[in-house]
This record gives C-alpha cells, structure tokens and sequence, in this order.
C-alpha cells in the first residue's frame, strides 16, 4: 500500500518559470490538500480538495492552482514561480470516519522541496 | 475559527527525562484534537488523537496526552525521552466550516541530550 505518493522530491526552478507538483493516493480517500511548511511557521494551508470536481482555497492560496478530475490525483501548479515559494510542499489525503463522520486522519506524502532562485 | 498554539519553538531535555510538549486549542465548539510526529526529511504521522470518547489519550512510541476542556490545552507527554524521540512535532485540530481540513500549530522540535 504506497499511501500518499509526491513527485518529485526536489526541483530547483528560475523564476518565472511554471511547474507542477504531483500528488497521488491509492486509499480512496475523499479529502486532499496540500501545505507549505516554512520555519518557524508550521504548515500552512493551500488548497484542499473535499473530491473530485471540487476544490477550495486554504490559508495561502496565491500563486497556485489546483484540480481534482479524479478521487487519486490532486497535482498543484504553479503559474509562475517566485523566490517566495521556496518551501517544502506537502499533500495528505484524509477521510471522515466516526459515529457522526465528524473525525479525520491525514495521511502524508513524503514532502517535495522546491527552491526558486 | 478553531485554532492551535504551540507553547515553545524548542524544547530540550536529556535522555530519560519527562518530555512535555505544550498545546492550547481555541474552539467554537468540542474540538477534535491531533499529534502528529514529523522525523527528519520525511513527512508528517499521526502520533495519537482526542475524539471525545476518554480525555487520555495514548499513543505510539510511548507518548500520551491529556485533554482538559478547563484549560482548553492537550499537552503531549512521555515518562522517558529516547534519543530517536528527536524530531518535530505537531499541534492540530479539526477544521471548521465543514471541511474538516486540519490546521497546524508551528510545530516544537523535540532536541534529546545523550
């Protein structure tokens, strides 16, 4: 069971330049978004997924885009990169689970870190 | 908005002493409550989680951690502290608004002195 699978695990880009960081999960899971973790400021939210054909902003969505045409896959672009994001990015998957469907677990790739210079 | 906050941005302590890792929620309404272990260059696991049924809670590798609503904190202890213990760790609590997305607090790196 490979879990929540990120590609690729490090990119260096110029900036201006565009990319696209993938994200992949083999649970079925309903929830997917995607964090940023700086130092000394945790992880901090993107964009998540509620399923597929339905996004939503996080906490700091600019700079990127999401897409969700399938419940596996949740990849997050970026248009046109900026030193600012250089960060290590993570995706999670998570489901609801629980008398109510009112609990989560998220579960997490093992991070991509990208520099922008 | 529910919220988490992270007493401490490091905490230090020798091999075998107590750890105390500190955590206050703030919540609208009954939180659900994470710990989540992040070791070095790898990504984030889920430690242990407060889902109402008993405010102790016990987790993996030995930690555990108290809910107490009065204090509105869910501190993450361990009796000894392992030198593979060294890593960082995370806060969260369930989201709001029906997402249930969680939101992390900025993380304590755990430092353990042989």
């Amino acid at each position: 069971n490979a879990g929540v699978t990120q590609t690729p695990k490090f990119q260096v880009l110029k900036t201006g330049q565009s990319m696209t960081l993938q994200c992949a999960q083999d649970m079925n899971h309903e929830y997917m978004s995607w964090y940023r973790q700086d130092p000394g400021m945790g992880l901090r939210l993107i964009h998540y997924s509620v399923g597929a054909g339905i996004t939503d902003q996080g906490e700091v969505p600019n700079g990127y885009n999401v897409s969700r045409s399938t419940t596996e896959d949740f990849p997050l672009r970026l248009l046109s990169a900026a030193p600012s994001q250089t960060s290590v990015y993570f995706c999670a998957s998570s489901y609801l689970f629980g008398q109510t469907k009112g609990y989560t677990e998220a579960f997490f790739g093992q991070g991509t870190r990208l520099t922008v210079v | 908005a529910q919220s988490v906050t992270q007493l401490g941005s490091h905490v230090s302590v020798s091999e075998g002493a107590l750890v105390l890792l500190r955590c206050n929620y703030s919540s609208s309404v009954p939180p659900y409550l994470f710990w989540y272990v992040q070791y070095p260059n790898q990504g984030l696991q889920l430690l242990l989680k407060y889902t109402s049924a008993a405010t102790l809670v016990k987790g993996i590798n030995g930690f555990e951690a108290e809910f107490k609503k009065s204090e509105t904190s869910f501190h993450l202890t361990k009796p000894s502290a392992h030198m593979s213990d060294a890593a960082e760790y995370f806060c969260a609590v369930r989201g709001s608004g029906g997402s249930y997305i969680p939101t992390f607090g900025r993380g304590t790196s755990l430092i353990v002195h042989p």
